[in-house]
This record gives structure tokens, sequence and C-alpha cells, in this order.
């Protein structure tokens, strides 16, 4: 399977707790996103990497948040200090070129309780 | 108000009918348009991606976009259950890569 992978595909945590989540984008891609999903609305989007440089981050990517993307290859994406509002559904994609189609993993379902 | 609104639905109709999706928009610079298709608990499927105004076919699926109005639609034809599920609408303009989705639409086919 050459799509858009993530893992783990479900979390849950405790409130407080550090957590990691991974992304491995499509591999002749070079453009890869993080979005976040909350039950009843559209992902929302959290930050953009071309290649291994972070270009654009939301104000939804408070400092608690940090990605990074060594290499240009997969992606990690770290929430430090969990809060229950944090609870969502974290959402990779990745594209290639200009306005290029965007493709989604499965995402990564983190409950904080 | 949103960049991006979407009747939420949900939407329910009957095998074989025609099922017409629709967003609008208030950004002028959106440029880029795209459908998703979204099964519970899974990710985003990208159905179908358009490039300025004008329409595209992919099989049962149509894809509109008018900029003038700012205003997309996705029609599907002969809709069958398997169909049922959450359609996205999302954009984004030159220069910014982020996509701006709407709330999504969640459709019902009845067998």
């Amino acid at each position: 399977d050459t799509g858009v992978s993530q893992n783990p595909r479900h979390k849950i945590t405790k409130r407080g707790q550090n957590v990691t989540f991974r992304c491995d984008p499509i591999s002749e891609h070079n453009r890869l996103y993080w979005y976040r999903q909350t039950l009843g609305q559209g992902p929302e989007f959290l930050t953009y990497f071309q290649n291994e440089a972070q270009l654009e981050k939301s104000r939804l990517l408070s400092d608690r948040f940090s990605a990074e993307r060594p290499k240009g290859s997969f992606s990690t994406l770290e929430i430090q200090r969990t809060e229950q509002g944090d609870s969502a559904m974290y959402l990779c994609a990745s594209s290639s070129g200009e306005g290029g189609e965007q493709y989604f993993g499965p995402g990564t379902r983190l409950t904080v309780t | 108000q949103k960049e991006v609104e979407q009747d939420p639905g949900p939407l329910s109709v009957p095998e074989g009918a025609i099922v017409s999706l629709n967003c609008t928009y208030s950004n002028s610079a959106f440029q880029y348009f795209m459908w998703y298709r979204q099964y519970s608990r899974k990710g985003p499927e990208l159905l179908m991606y358009t490039y300025s105004s004008g329409n595209k076919e992919d099989g049962r699926f149509t894809a509109q976009v008018d900029k003038s109005s700012k205003y997309i639609s996705l029609f599907i034809r002969d809709s069958q259950p398997s169909d049922s599920a959450t359609y996205l609408c999302a954009m984004s303009g030159t220069g910014r890569r982020a996509l701006t989705f709407g709330s999504g639409t969640r459709l019902q086919v009845q067998p």
C-alpha cells in the first residue's frame, strides 16, 4: 500500500501526559500537512512542511504542540501536557507541487481522560 | 462567519437518486476546489479536484465551480447505499497550501 500511513491509530492518555504521533507520506510527495478534526467539523489546518522545512503554522498550534520532519520523509507531531480539549482526530496529508491534491491518512484518534 | 459554509444535513435519499451537495465561500482568493468523502472514523478520501471555474466529471460524480457566485457543487448520479458518508468540500488559494474545509454534509442513501 503506497498511501499515507499514520501511527498509532488510537491513543488514550491521561491529562498532562505527552503524546507523539507519526505520519509517513506518499513516498514521492514533498509536501506534508497536519490537520485536526473534532466531531461534526471539517479538518482544521495545523502546520505544513515542504521537504524538511516547516513553512506555515496555524494559530491553533499552541506552544504545547511541536512538529518535525527530519530528512524530509516521515513527520512527527508531539503534544506536551495534554488537555481534554486536545481530544480529536489528528490527520496527516501529503501532496506534490503547488496546488496539488492532498491525500489523507487514516488519522490518529486521541482521547485525553 | 466561516470562510466556507456547508449544510450539515443529514440528507436522506433513496437508492438511484441524483444527489446535489453544495458549498459557498467568501474568500475570492480560492482557486483550487476539492471534494472529499469521509466514512465514520476514517480519513477523508479525495473524490474530485478542480482548478478555477468550470465542470469536471468522473464516473458518477460531477463537480461544478462558479467563482462569480462563490459556489461549488458535487452531483452524484445513481446514488448507492455505499455512498452513505460525510462529504467535505475544501479549497485553497494560490500561494497558500493549507486547505479550508466546510463542516461536511452527512448523506444517507436508503436501499
